[in-house]
């Protein structure tokens, strides 16, 4: 079964201090692995895309990495305005047809 | 703004009313979404509309109900609904080329955070 799995749950960081969120998929024929940032009271806000193993993409303070199993958002000398649910999608073809597959997310929370 | 607005951003009705949902974009996208987002739920997709034409429908209640008029305009009809609908519904788009579904992330609305009372 195509399965997205996103750890920790939740993870609280004292401000300055480096971390990593995982993304693990299970899944035919991807296409696609997106990450999204969703702050409380509004929709998720597009941040990165990546679409095969060894890419690599940054933005700010956040960089996304992918391997054939699993995707990594690090979070390097986060603030506390970073604090937001992270969320990790994949966009898979089994058969021909388009599936997209959301986690359940990580709640950050940057301590001043 | 994200170039996604959805109305109202909140919304309490009765299981006996009927209400509407509003999503607009004039981002020039011609695939749009509804979502339903509960609390320690993934998203789960509700309809897609590929340039107007309902493309998915992932075994949604009848209870809802959707419109797309044009391709910058999408509602929800929601009628005679149970208490545990109350959740965040999400509209989003993304551009489509053909069909090919190119990989670009969703554009979302802010939501309408709905509860049935």
């Amino acid at each position: 079964e195509d399965q997205v799995t996103q750890s920790p749950e939740a993870l609280r960081l004292q401000e300055g201090e480096s971390s990593s969120l995982n993304c693990s998929y299970t899944v035919s024929g991807l296409r696609g692995l997106f990450w999204y940032r969703q702050d409380p009271g509004k929709g998720p806000e597009f941040l990165f895309t990546l679409y095969s193993a060894g890419e690599e993409k940054e933005k700010e303070r956040l960089k996304a990495t992918l391997t054939k199993k699993e995707s990594f958002l690090h979070i390097t000398a986060p603030k506390p305005e970073d604090s937001a649910t992270y969320l990790c999608a994949v966009q898979a073809s089994p058969s021909g047809t388009y599936k997209y597959i959301f986690g359940t997310g990580t709640r950050l929370k940057v301590l001043a | 703004e994200t170039g996604v607005t959805q109305t109202p951003r909140h919304l309490v009705m009765g299981m006996t009313n009927k209400k509407s949902l509003k999503c607009e974009q004039h981002l020039g996208h011609n695939a749009m979404y509804w979502y339903k987002q509960s609390a320690k739920k993934p998203l789960e997709l509700m309809f897609v509309y590929n340039f107007k034409e309902q493309t998915e429908n992932n075994s949604v209640p009848s209870r809802f109900s959707p419109e797309c008029p044009n391709s910058s305009h999408l509602f929800l009809h929601l009628h005679t609904l149970q208490p545990e609908d109350s959740a965040l519904y999400l509209c989003a788009s993304r551009p489509v080329r053909g069909t090919d579904l190119t990989n670009y992330g969703y554009t979302f609305g802010s939501g309408t955070r709905l509860t049935v009372v």
